[in-house]
């Protein structure tokens, strides 16, 4: 079975400090793997995304994710945390394997940065 | 381009009341989905479909249904509407499940 598990619910940095955000999933099929962010009272945007080409995948703002099959993990990093940053940030992942199309969102984890 | 619109923005309805949400999009896309946001649980999905004249039961698709007469459009109703059903519903496309989603603004639904 498919599933999605974002390790902490909020996280508190301080501004130019690293932003570490965990996701881990579960996945019988090659999985895509989406981070999205959402701003107090707005709509959602894609940061990044994996999709079985290059591990390391570069987003938005600075922000990137690594692919580890082996720990099936895709945590969210960025070395240095802006004011701007504060959001909602939620993990998917998809797997699109003929009969077995699933897709499933984390619950999010809240990031605050302070000044 | 408008990209993904929904309408209303903000509507407040009183138990039993029926309302239709829309969806609309000018991307061409074959995916479309319904989400209901509500703290602490991130996006549950009602129902989506997977191209013009389909639909599929999501996470949450009891109370709701959805129609998709035109490949643009992403219908969502509320036949009889329940205090549970306050929540932020947001609307989203997608060339394919493998592919990003482009999200709506959302609509704010109180259900008194």
């Amino acid at each position: 079975a498919q599933s999605v598990t974002q390790l902490d619910s909020h996280v508190s940095v301080s501004e130019g400090t690293p932003v570490l955000l965990r996701c881990n999933y579960s996945s019988s099929y090659s999985p895509s793997l989406f981070w999205y962010v959402q701003h107090p009272n707005k709509g959602l945007q894609l940061l990044l995304k994996y999709t079985s080409a290059a591990t390391l995948v570069k987003g938005i703002n600075g922000f990137e994710a690594e692919f580890k099959k082996s720990e099936t993990s895709f945590h969210l990093t960025k070395p240095s945390a802006h004011m701007s940053d504060a959001a909602e940030y939620f993990c998917v992942v998809t797997t699109n394997a003929g009969n077995n199309r699933k897709l499933i969102w984390g619950l999010g984890t809240s990031l605050a940065v302070n000044p | 381009n408008a990209g993904v619109t929904q309408t209303p923005k903000f509507r407040v309805l009183k138990t039993g009341q029926s309302m239709t949400l829309l969806c609309a999009q000018d991307m061409n896309h074959e995916y479309m989905y319904w989400y209901r946001q509500d703290p602490g649980m991130g996006l549950r999905l009602i129902h989506y479909s997977v191209g013009e004249g389909t639909t599929a039961k999501g996470e949450v698709p009891d109370g709701y249904n959805v129609s998709r007469l035109k490949k643009q459009n992403f219908l969502l109703g509320l036949e009889s509407a329940a205090p549970s059903q306050t929540s932020v519903y947001f609307c989203a496309t997608a060339r394919d499940l493998s592919y990003e989603q482009y999200f709506g603004p959302g609509t704010r639904l109180t259900v008194t």
